[in-house]
């Protein structure tokens, strides 16, 4: 059974910059697993902010990015805001098209 | 504009079936790899099924596979998920998703007797 694994809380300062990792039990974290990041906000469905490692959308503040860091992938944020406070769920792909999500970083800023 | 609406959740027993529907607008559903994905009462998400976009090609996560049926009716831009013998642990909120970039609202399923 693969595990994705992701730190279960972090805090940071408001403007503060603090980043979010991504690990795999396979091994080190490829552009091949097309790593996503995920926001959910209390009481919100999920939102997609990061996809295929460090692609964003239109709604994707600038402040947020993504990368590989040391056979992991990584979620960025520069500069926190307030709105930013949320659980942050990756989801790496596998063979045989069955992705798997970490268990979510609850993000405070404070 | 792009929209995802989930429904037929709800309470049902232990053993029971469901049918999960979700109506798309705003986007190619035609050429969409669709998924869903459940959150149990407080846990983190969880991915269920992808079914690719001309439905021949489905994948489960374990612990439904056999139970639930993943499908698609590209006429009518609809998802559905075909849940049979509940258990009371499928217990969540179920969201249709196109991943890369949209998500509905969700549709909470309760088993419990």
């Amino acid at each position: 059974q693969t595990v994705v694994t992701q730190e279960p809380s972090l805090t940071v300062s408001p403007g503060g910059t603090v980043t979010l990792t991504c690990g795999s039990s396979t091994g080190a974290v490829t552009s091949g697993h097309f790593p996503y990041w995920v926001q959910q906000k209390p009481g919100q469905a999920p939102r997609t902010l990061i996809y295929n490692t460090g692609n964003k959308h239109s709604w994707t503040p600038a402040r947020f990015s993504g990368s590989l860091l040391g056979g992991k992938a990584a979620l960025t944020l520069s500069g926190a805001q307030p709105e930013d406070e949320a659980e942050y769920y990756c989801l790496l792909s596998y063979t045989g098209a069955r992705p798997v999500f970490g268990g979510g970083t609850k993000l405070t800023v404070l | 504009e792009v929209q995802l609406v989930e429904s037929g959740g709800g309470l049902v027993q232990p053993g029971g079936s469901l049918r999960l529907s979700c109506a798309a607008s705003g986007f190619t559903f035609s050429n969409s790899r669709m998924t869903w994905v459940r959150q149990a009462p407080g846990k983190g998400l969880e991915w269920v099924a992808n079914i690719e976009e001309h439905g021949t090609e489905k994948y489960y996560i374990d612990s439904v596979e056999g139970r639930f049926t993943i499908s698609r009716d590209n006429a009518k831009n609809s998802l559905y998920l075909q849940m049979s013998t509940l258990r009371v642990e499928d217990t969540a909120v179920y969201y249709c998703a196109r991943i890369h970039d949209f998500w509905g609202q969700g549709t909470l399923v309760t088993v419990s007797s």
